[in-house]
């Protein structure tokens, strides 16, 4: 069974500075899809970023990025230029290519922004 | 075009009630995933529904839960004799068709039982 392992429960960064989230995960399949949610005190889930496995290039979305390392199973997140709206929890998930489409999260890491 | 809608967004029950969640997927979307969030845990996979179709239950309590999806209507979660283990916050997202990577979340159901 896949697994999604958060290693850091709690990070904090200077606003407009930058923060790396760390995410890794346990898979025998070679076509998978890789996720960053964020989950704001509002408790909505909100999708940040998303990754084919097949895709070598990192995905990049805005002030957000990834590095994705397919061999060493490894998936995390870079967040540029901190603000303040983005303090919340923040979710790795993952889901199989030949899934019905269930996705497989990470017990989070709460990023704090301080001013 | 109106977001995943969940309601009551708070529940409050008593140990021995029943519980019964409702999903509005999106406009156009025939897909509903229901998911349980503990406290200070990720989000956990329960149950994965088609229009009348439960398609993979495999994440569900063998008892006390089921899931229906009717072919007018929300899904509903429901929760039988609810005990205070079952507190906690429960997601449904919405597709348009199964295997999309796009998963659009509801703002959760906050379950509490007293």
């Amino acid at each position: 069974a896949q697994t999604v392992t958060q290693s850091q429960p709690e990070m904090s960064v200077q606003e407009a500075e930058t923060v790396t989230l760390s995410c890794t995960y346990d898979t025998s399949e070679s076509d998978y899809y890789l996720f960053w949610y964020k989950q704001p005190p509002s408790r909505q889930m909100i999708l940040v970023i998303r990754q084919e496995a097949y895709k070598q290039q990192n995905a990049t979305e805005n002030r957000f990025s990834v590095n994705f390392q397919k061999a060493a199973k490894s998936f995390s997140l870079k967040i540029s230029d901190s603000q303040l709206g983005d303090a919340a929890m923040y979710f790795c998930a993952y889901r199989s290519e030949g899934s019905q489409g269930n996705l497989i999260f990470g017990k989070g890491t709460k990023l704090s922004v301080k001013p | 075009n109106a977001g995943v809608m969940q309601n009551p967004r708070h529940l409050v029950r008593r140990r021995g009630q029943e519980a019964r969640l409702r999903c509005s997927p999106m406009k156009g979307h025939s897909h509903v995933y229901w998911y349980r969030q503990l406290p200070e845990e990720g989000l956990k996979f329960m149950v994965y529904l088609q229009k009348e179709n439960i398609i993979d239950e495999s994440g569900m309590p063998k008892e006390r839960f089921s899931a229906e999806f009717p072919k007018e209507g929300p899904s509903i979660l429901r929760i039988q004799q609810v005990v205070r283990g079952d507190s906690a916050a429960y997601f449904c997202a919405s597709s348009p068709w199964g295997g999309s990577y796009e998963q659009y979340f509801g703002p959760g159901t906050r379950l509490t039982v007293t």
